[in-house]
């Protein structure tokens, strides 16, 4: 079964500063998606940014990147320039290609990021 | 694109009372749904899937009786808690995928309070 790791539950970073929140994951397969999704207060959940397993080449969204790192299985989430709207819960995700449109996303625990003025 | 809209946004039941939460895709098909559940400070718990014009997969542990889902159409897919108890108070979400789209559009969540 796959599973996905957020080893840091809270995070502070000040304004205009970069953070890196990390996520490991652990699965046999080969073609899968990896995401990230932010949850601000609000409840809403954003989805920040997606990497598809088969592409070497980081995703990048503006100011959110990622590193992906295939054969650790490391997925982690850099976020420059930071700024106040950044503060939300973010979580790691991850989906299995099955093909059969029952592909259903795997989160993380989370990490609460906070931006600091 | 890709909206889901969820309603209501908040409920509250007495116990013993069946609430039913909608979840509606707006400007797409959506073949299959999922339901998830959100204990505060907790990440989302998948509770069942959600494919149209067929049953629904419930997870491990999720009593399929308590946890009625109905997916008749494209774009609706409703979640009924049954006799519910206080134990239920939890938030919902929902979430569509797009047909051919490897992603997820989220509803905006209802928040149950059995009292």
């Amino acid at each position: 079964a796959q599973t996905v790791t957020q080893s840091q539950p809270e995070m502070s970073v000040q304004e205009a500063e970069t953070v890196t929140l990390s996520c490991t994951y652990d699965t046999s397969e080969n073609n899968y998606y990896l995401f990230w999704y932010k949850q601000p207060p609000s409840r809403q959940m954003i989805l920040v940014i997606r990497q598809e397993a088969y592409k070497q080449q980081n995703a990048t969204e503006n100011r959110f990147s990622v590193n992906f790192q295939k054969a650790a299985k490391s997925f982690s989430l850099k976020i420059s320039d930071s700024q106040l709207g950044d503060t939300a819960m973010y979580f790691c995700a991850f989906m299995n290609l099955l093909g059969d449109n029952t592909d259903k996303l795997i989160f993380g625990t989370g990490t609460r990021l906070q931006v600091f003025p | 694109g890709a909206v889901v809209s969820q309603h209501p946004s908040r409920v509250i039941c007495k116990s013993g009372t069946s609430v039913k939460i909608e979840c509606r895709s707006l400007d797409f098909q959506a073949t299959t749904m999922f339901w998830y559940r959100q204990f505060p400070k907790q990440s989302l718990m998948l509770m069942a899937t959600s494919n149209e014009g067929s049953k629904a997969t419930y997870e491990q542990g999720v009593e399929k009786d308590k946890f009625l889902i109905n997916h008749a159409s494209l774009t609706l897919s409703t979640l009924t808690v049954t006799s519910a108890h206080p134990e239920d108070s939890s938030f919902y979400i929902c979430s569509a995928r797009w047909t051919g789209y490897y992603g997820y559009t989220f509803g905006s969540g209802t928040r149950l309070t059995v009292v």
